[in-house]
Parts: C-alpha cells; structure tokens; sequence
C-alpha cells in the first residue's frame, strides 16, 4: 500500500505571505498526486493536481511541485488572503485493476492572519 | 452538471445499531468510492465500487459494507454500529481508468 507523511500539520502565516506545505510517499509507483482544501464542514475540494510526468504545475496562485526521485511534492500558496484558511490534504494513490484507491495525508491547518 | 450528493446529511444512532448511506456521483461518472474521515484526520480509503461490484477494499471490517446500482449511485451500510464509527462518510466519484476523485458534502454520523 500507499504511506502519505504531511508536514506541517497547522502553519500560520500573515496576509500575502507564501505558504508551502510539504508530502512525502513510499510507493515509487505512484503517479498522480492530488491537493484538497476542505473547509469547515465542507467536502474535500480538489484544487490542484499533478502527474508524474511534470514536474511543476500552477494555477493562479497555487503550485505543486514533483519529485519522484525524492519522492517528495508541495504545495506553494503564494499572496495567501483569508479566504486561503482551511485544512489542507494531500494524497497518492494505490492503484490496480485501473482503479485508484487515495491514501491522504493527516492534513495542514493553515491560518492567514489578516 | 449535477455534482456529486450524498444523504442524509446528519445521523444519530446508538450502538449496536445499523445505518444506510447513500451517494449519487456526478454526472458521466460510473465509479464510487467510500472514505471515512474522522474528528482532524484526513480521509481513510473504505472500499470502491464499479459495475456493482467491489473493487478495492482498506482496512476496514466486514460489518461495512456496500452496494452499487444499475445507476451507478451507491450506498454504504454498517451494521453492529461501535462509538467509534461515529465520522464523517465521504463518497467520492470518478471515470474508471481514471485518477481524479469528486467528493460529496458528506454524511456526518454519531454513534451514542
């Protein structure tokens, strides 16, 4: 199976500061590698994701990045503003039989401080 | 393009009791996922169905278990309900074959 290590688990930054939330994993088969914000009493939004054959992806404000050598990928938030505060989780897949069981990390609780 | 919705929204149960779940994934999806996220954790993988079968199965026991229809909407029972089973119960949809996972607002129950 899939191990996902999610660092920091709260960070709190002030508005318009970066904010960089780190995931480690173990199966080197993994190749897809989501990032979900989930609001209080919400559902897991997805807001980025990245595959194994880049190695950065942007969005706006938000990145990701990938190292399979490392088997290490982030996620940058840059100009955080308060709407950014929520629970962040990042996750790796197990997959078989064309199925794609996500294990997730235990999610970063950022704070933007107005 | 309806996204992903799950029933009820809320749930109290006591022990020992049992409980249905109910998800309808979004529109052109044909496979269902369950997780289970309890109190500051993050989702835990409970099984996945596709053509009404399961998939893939986590660690989890046999009093959960599932069901998919003909219209791909599925439903997550769990029998003998523990104190701890109380969580929140996600379902997310997807494409078979593909990676992307949509995720429903969630069933939050509570076992007393």
């Amino acid at each position: 199976g899939e191990n996902v290590e999610q660092h920091p688990s709260t960070l709190s930054v002030q508005e318009g500061d970066s904010a960089v939330i780190k995931c480690t994993y173990s199966d080197s088969a993994s190749n897809y590698f989501p990032w979900y914000k989930q609001e209080l009493g919400k559902r897991p939004q997805l807001i980025i994701d990245i595959r194994s054959n880049v190695g950065e992806k942007k969005d706006q404000r938000i990145a990701v990045t990938l190292n399979k050598t490392a088997k290490h990928f982030s996620l940058h938030i840059t100009e955080t503003q308060p709407e950014d505060s929520a629970v962040y989780f990042c996750a790796a897949p197990y997959s078989g039989a064309g199925s794609y069981q996500l294990t997730f990390g235990k999610g970063t609780k950022l704070s933007v401080i107005p | 393009d309806a996204g992903v919705t799950q029933s009820p929204t809320h749930l109290i149960k006591t022990r020992g009791q049992q409980v249905t779940l109910r998800c309808s994934p979004k529109s052109g999806h044909d496979t269902v996922s369950w997780y289970q996220q309890a109190l500051g954790q993050g989702p835990q993988f409970i099984f996945q169905y596709y053509e009404e079968e399961e998939r893939q199965r986590g660690n989890f026991p046999d009093r959960f278990s599932g069901h998919q229809f003909p219209n791909y909407s599925s439903e997550l029972n769990v029998n003998a309900l523990l104190l701890g089973d109380s969580a929140l119960y996600l379902c997310a949809s997807s494409l078979t074959g593909t990676d992307t996972q949509y995720f429903g607002p969630g069933t939050r129950l509570t076992v007393l």
